[in-house]
C-alpha cells in the first residue's frame, strides 16, 4: 500500500536558522512527488514537484531534494513569513490521485 | 478572477438541511478534484472528474454527491449530513488529469455541520 509520513510533525525555528523537513514514501512506481505550502484556513499553494530520485529544485529559501525512499524540503536562513504547514503528497493509483502526508507546521519565530 | 474560486468560503447547516459547494477553476483544465480536509487527519481525496466524467469516488458516502456540468465548474451537493463530515473541503483543478500534473488548489470551504 502507498503510503507518505512527514516528519516532525512541528518545527520551530528562529528566523535565520537552516533545517530541513522529511518525507517518507513507499509506492509502486514513482508517477510524482509534491510538496504544498498551507497557511491557516487557506488551501494548499503549489511548491514543488519531483519526478526521479536525484531530482532537486529550488525556490527562493526552499529546496527539494528526492530519493527513492525520501524526499526533503531544506529552508535556509528562515523568516517569519515561511511559517505555514508543509504538505507532502504522493501520486497514488490512477486518476492523478493524489494522497497526502500529515504535514509539518513549522514556526519561524524573529 | 483568477486560479480556482471557491463558494462559499464558510457555511454552517443543520443534519436535515440541503446545501451546496460550488467550485470555479479559471486555469482552462480539464480535470477537477475535491478533497476533504478535517482536523487532525491528511487532505483525503473525495472524487476525481475528467472532461466532465467523473473517474474517480473513493469510497465517498452517497450522502455527498458531486456535479460537473462542464469542465470549468464542479458542485459538491450535501444532503443529511452529520457533525463529523464538518471539515474544510478543497477544489483542485490540473490541466488534463494525467498522472504527475500538479493540482491547482481553491481557497476551500469551512463547513460546520450541526
Amino acid at each position: 500500500e502507498d503510503q507518505v509520513t512527514q516528519s516532525p510533525e512541528a518545527l520551530r525555528l528562529q528566523e535565520g536558522e537552516s533545517s530541513s523537513l522529511n518525507c517518507s514514501y513507499t509506492v509502486s512506481g514513482l508517477r510524482g512527488l509534491f510538496w504544498y505550502r498551507q497557511d491557516p484556513g487557506k488551501g494548499p499553494e503549489f511548491l514543488f514537484t519531483l519526478y526521479s530520485a536525484g531530482e532537486e529544485k529550488e525556490k527562493e529559501r526552499l529546496k527539494a531534494t528526492l530519493t527513492k525512499k525520501e524526499s526533503f524540503l531544506h529552508i535556509t536562513a528562515p523568516k517569519p513569513e515561511d511559517s505555514a504547514t508543509y504538505l507532502c503528497a504522493l501520486v497514488s493509483g490512477g486518476y492523478n490521485k493524489l494522497i497526502f502526508g500529515a504535514g509539518t507546521r513549522l514556526a519561524v519565530h524573529p | 478572477e483568477t486560479g480556482v474560486t471557491q463558494t462559499p468560503r464558510h457555511l454552517v447547516m443543520g443534519m436535515t438541511n440541503k446545501k451546496s459547494l460550488k467550485c470555479e477553476q479559471h486555469l482552462g483544465h480539464n480535470a477537477m478534484y475535491w478533497y476533504k480536509q478535517s482536523a487532525k487527519k491528511p487532505l483525503e481525496l473525495m472524487f476525481v472528474y475528467s472532461l466532465e466524467e467523473r473517474v474517480e469516488n473513493n469510497s465517498v458516502p452517497s450522502r455527498f454527491s458531486p456535479e460537473c456540468p462542464n469542465s470549468s465548474h464542479l458542485f459538491l451537493h450535501l444532503h443529511t449530513l452529520q457533525p463529523e463530515d464538518s471539515a474544510l473541503y478543497l477544489c483542485a483543478s490540473s490541466q488534463g488529469g494525467g498522472e504527475g500534473e500538479t493540482q491547482y488548489f481553491g481557497p476551500g470551504t469551512r463547513l460546520l455541520v450541526l
